[in-house]
């Protein structure tokens, strides 16, 4: 256990829909980062907030959108999902941003 | 922004061989290389990791060189081992920058023959 926790582990979905993925982050991370992995890719970055707020962007698409918490944790919204949406998603926590981070154990997305 | 490029994408080795795999970054400013190492169907796991102020590190099979005036780093797996079979990432990053996220390069499939 990596300590950091994403859920749902799966989940498949219809394209059209939306879907909400969940990360807390390891205890005392103030940052945290969300990755999309699509099949045989690399880990694309998305989105890094800290401590609340937003700081960087990635190849984040305008139908995601993603928010961290007051208790640190981060949600990651997928909306109007299409078939190429399909991936392992990601979520890391660093205690500083930059430093090396630990991985959650993904949620792995299937859009049918 | 930054961007890493990795080579080879995939390589295959001999058990007991060594296996070399090797990054550029482009962003000079750069100060911190993680590598990870992901099996098939999980996360990615930090195995070693480099500083700028370093030029290289050890641990155990595994060590990491860097190369900062060519922008150049890379990982040496010694005495390879059916486990060791996985994708490796490197990564760069500036540790302690507020916005500064780890961009990946895409990844370098190694399959280490019994």
């Amino acid at each position: 256990d990596s300590g950091v926790t994403q859920t749902p582990k799966h989940l498949i979905t219809a394209t059209g829909q939306r879907v909400t993925l969940r990360c807390s982050p390891r205890s005392g991370d103030l940052s945290v980062y969300w990755y999309q992995q699509s099949l045989d890719q690399g880990l694309q970055f998305l989105i890094q907030y800290y401590n609340g707020e937003e700081r960087a962007k990635g190849n984040i698409l305008e139908r995601f959108s993603a928010q961290q918490f007051p208790d640190l944790h981060s949600e990651l919204n997928l909306s109007s999902l299409e078939l190429g949406d399909s991936a392992l998603y990601f979520c890391a926590s660093s205690v500083v941003p930059g430093k090396g981070y630990t991985f959650g154990s993904g949620t792995r997305l299937t859009v049918v | 922004g930054e961007n890493v490029e990795q080579h080879p994408s995939t390589l295959s080795v001999q058990e007991g061989d060594s296996a070399v795999i090797k990054c550029t970054y482009s962003d000079s400013a750069s100060n911190y290389f993680p590598w990870y190492k992901q099996e098939l169907g999980k996360r990615p796991q930090l195995i070693i990791d480099i500083r700028s102020n370093v030029g290289e590190k050890k641990d155990q099979r595994i060590a990491v060189t860097l190369n900062k005036t060519a922008k150049h780093f890379s990982l040496h797996i010694t005495e390879t081992q059916p486990e060791d079979s996985a994708v490796y990432f490197c990564a760069a990053s500036i540790e302690g920058g507020a916005t500064n996220k780890l961009i990946f390069g895409t990844g370098t499939l190694l399959a280490v023959q019994p």
